[in-house]
């Protein structure tokens, strides 16, 4: 079975310049995170999907951090413009069911912000 | 507040020595914990996953244990080995998925 998917594996950006990371979830998985994870702490749930509507975003920086997931499949984060403290892994992981199921996860894009 | 705490930051054993890894959470009304482990450079790997319901589970090596009224699960390595040697997470899912996540055990067991 195929993993969680992730593109690209390192960014180096300037401020203020967007970015986006793409995911592809493992075939069936109705539920996808995405998560940022600074150094040296554990990873934050920025937002979660069921299929393609959006379960939870409170973590998620609205006014400059956005993502959707089309046809409940793959999904895209994005952020725009970028600031120096968005330097961070960011994690994308999906699981079968929402409640009880554990989370598969990639492995990782790491963005830097000059 | 949701918080997850991991004791020690960091941890260094000699080859074969056996080790437990803490962690103490703040909610009590948990519906899981699960322990992931972080190799450098890639993503989280489940290693066990605890239901609410269930005191322990056992998987080769890795023993982990939850006590919900203290707040508190440990993760046991019998006989370490330099392929343990990653960061070590644990996390309690607070319903429909929800992880915190604590900030890790950074573990190294030298051969």
């Amino acid at each position: 079975e195929a993993g969680v998917a992730q593109s690209p594996r390192y960014k180096i950006i300037e401020k203020r310049q967007s970015v986006a990371f793409w995911c592809n979830p493992i075939s069936g998985h109705a539920t996808l995170y995405w998560y940022q994870q600074i150094l040296g702490q554990g990873p934050k749930l920025l937002i979660q999907f069921q299929n393609n509507g959006v379960v939870d975003d409170s973590q998620l920086p609205k006014d400059r951090f956005s993502a959707e997931r089309l046809k409940g499949v793959d999904s895209t984060l994005k952020i725009q413009p970028a600031k120096l403290e968005d330097s961070a892994v960011y994690l994308c992981a999906s699981s079968f069911e929402q409640i009880t199921d554990t989370q598969y996860f990639g492995p990782g894009t790491r963005l830097t912000v000059l | 507040k949701q918080e997850v705490t991991q004791i020690p930051a960091a941890l260094s054993v000699p080859e074969g020595e056996n080790l437990v890894l803490n962690c103490s959470f703040t909610d009590s009304a948990i519906y899981n914990l699960q322990w992931f482990r972080q190799d450098p450079g890639k993503g989280l790997t489940s290693l066990l996953l605890i239901q609410s319901s269930q005191r322990e589970q056992t998987s080769g090596r890795l023993n982990a244990s939850l006590d919900k009224s203290s707040g508190r699960s440990t993760l046991y390595i019998a006989a370490s080995q330099p392929g343990d040697s990653a960061t070590y997470l644990c996390a309690m899912n607070t319903g429909f998925q929800k992880l915190v996540f604590g900030t890790g055990t950074r573990l190294l067991v030298s051969p």
